[in-house]
């Protein structure tokens, strides 16, 4: 089992919706959660930081839920320039290392 | 703040050939971290370092590969005698020693094996 797993989509929405990306981690230890965001062939630029009491940043909402090992990134009134891979992070044991999950693809259309 | 640097971005090399990624960390961050990209697939940590110092290196190849951080310069990560399967992207990151905010990554280098 992969220690993070993603649906890897892709996910096509038309502009305005609102869309909710799940994630699931396997290590129970599992102390820091992220998501980040990959643009085609750059590099992963994060986010925001996932706590358990929620965390919101304008439009995204990132949520975790520790008895289910469950993370989830909500984006609301969906933009054209929100098309991009995210991936679901989380270090375990130690703070030093980031584990990725392979991420999943968004396409917000017109 | 110039953000992470990572040279070349775009590397080429014939099997066979050494390949030597550069990275320069952000400003006032002391922790350097390697990751490796192969294509369709996510990103796999390599090695972490501090100034001179390897702190945990479990996710580098136990052949061919090797990473420095020295007192003055960039962190180096050192591919030797490249096969076609290094080709991939590899991307630098660093941090403060808290590490609360998260990691912030360089723009990649590119290497290709021909």
């Amino acid at each position: 089992r992969k220690e993070v797993e993603q649906d890897p989509g892709p996910f096509n929405v038309p502009e305005g919706a609102t869309v909710a990306f799940n994630c699931t981690y396997s290590n129970s230890a599992s102390q820091s959660f992220f998501w980040y965001r990959q643009d085609c062939r750059k590099e992963p630029k994060l986010l925001m930081s996932v706590y358990s009491s929620g965390n919101e940043d304008g439009r995204f909402t990132a949520q975790l839920n520790r008895a289910s090992q469950y993370i989830s990134l909500l984006i609301r009134d969906s933009k054209l320039s929100d098309s991009a891979t995210y991936l679901c992070v989380v270090t375990t044991g130690t703070a030093s290392k980031l584990t990725f999950g392979t991420g999943t693809r968004l396409q917000v259309t017109l | 703040n110039a953000g992470v640097m990572q040279n070349p971005r775009h590397l080429v090399r014939r099997r066979g050939q050494e390949a030597r990624l550069r990275c320069s960390p952000m400003k006032g961050h002391s922790h350097v971290y390697w990751y490796r990209q192969l294509p369709e697939e996510g990103l796999k940590f390599m090695v972490y370092l501090q100034k001179e110092n390897i702190i945990d290196e479990s996710g580098m190849p136990k052949e061919r590969f090797s990473a420095e951080f020295p007192k003055e310069g960039p962190s180096i990560l050192r591919i030797q005698q490249v096969v076609r399967g290094d080709s991939a992207a590899y991307f630098c990151a660093s941090s403060t020693s808290d590490r609360l905010y998260g990691y912030t990554f360089g723009s990649g280098t590119r290497l290709t094996v021909v």
